[in-house]
């Protein structure tokens, strides 16, 4: 099956600056890639989402950017707020329908 | 809040003892499944339905795990004889399907086998 990984594990950045967040995945069959927030106590919370036809998307200050070729998709977080504070998981699906393989998380802290 | 709702939000069992849990969908998705999710890890995918066809099972959902969705609608995840191993968080998600990826996530059963 599919293999995600994610990294940092962690990420600390000052409010107002940028946070990356990058993953990798094994399977060149894989099209849809999103990306989910995860708070305490609560389920993932879907943020943004790719499609392999598409290099790159954007929704206000959220990105994301897919490389097909590298496989390897990556978060970009501008402009950071305290409120971003969470772990945020990429996932990989190799058809529609199908189960989501996650990555491991990424716990990001903005420190205001 | 995205609609899909979960019960119990926690549930601490004894080891050996039998527990239910329940998803209700987002309403007219067509598709719900069930994932686990264990600490400082991503979800692990465990089934899936389409309506009330069961279409998918992972390797992780051992002969003690069983899910049913007899309408299409609501579905239950039962574990018999939990085991310590079993203590995770049980997160449902539904999507629309008919052409959609998206799936969206309830707020999950947090399992605690003592």
């Amino acid at each position: 099956g599919e293999n995600v990984e994610q990294h940092p594990s962690t990420l600390s950045v000052q409010e107002g600056d940028s946070a990356v967040i990058k993953c990798t995945y094994s399977d060149s069959a894989s099209n849809y890639f999103p990306w989910y927030k995860q708070e305490l106590g609560k389920g993932p919370q879907l943020i943004i989402d790719i499609r392999s036809n598409v290099g790159e998307k954007k929704d206000q200050r959220i990105a994301v950017t897919l490389n097909k070729t590298a496989k390897h998709f990556s978060l970009h977080i501008t402009e950071t707020q305290p409120e971003d504070s969470a772990v945020y998981f990429c996932a990989a699906s190799m058809r529609r329908g199908n189960q989501f393989y996650f990555g491991t998380g990424t716990s990001l802290t903005v420190i205001p | 809040d995205t609609g899909v709702s979960q019960d119990p939000r926690h549930k601490i069992t004894k080891r050996g003892q039998n527990v239910t849990f329940r998803c209700d969908p987002i309403s007219e998705h067509n598709r719900l499944y069930w994932y686990r999710q264990t600490l400082g890890q991503g979800p692990e995918f465990l089934t899936y339905f389409q309506n009330e066809a069961q279409l998918e099972k992972s390797r992780l959902l051992s002969d003690r795990f069983s899910a049913e969705r007899p309408k299409g609608s609501f579905s239950t995840l039962e574990i018999q004889r939990t085991e310590q191993g079993d203590s995770a968080m049980y997160l449902c998600a539904s999507s629309p399907g008919e052409g959609s990826d998206t799936q969206y996530f309830g707020p999950g059963t947090r399992l605690t086998v003592l």
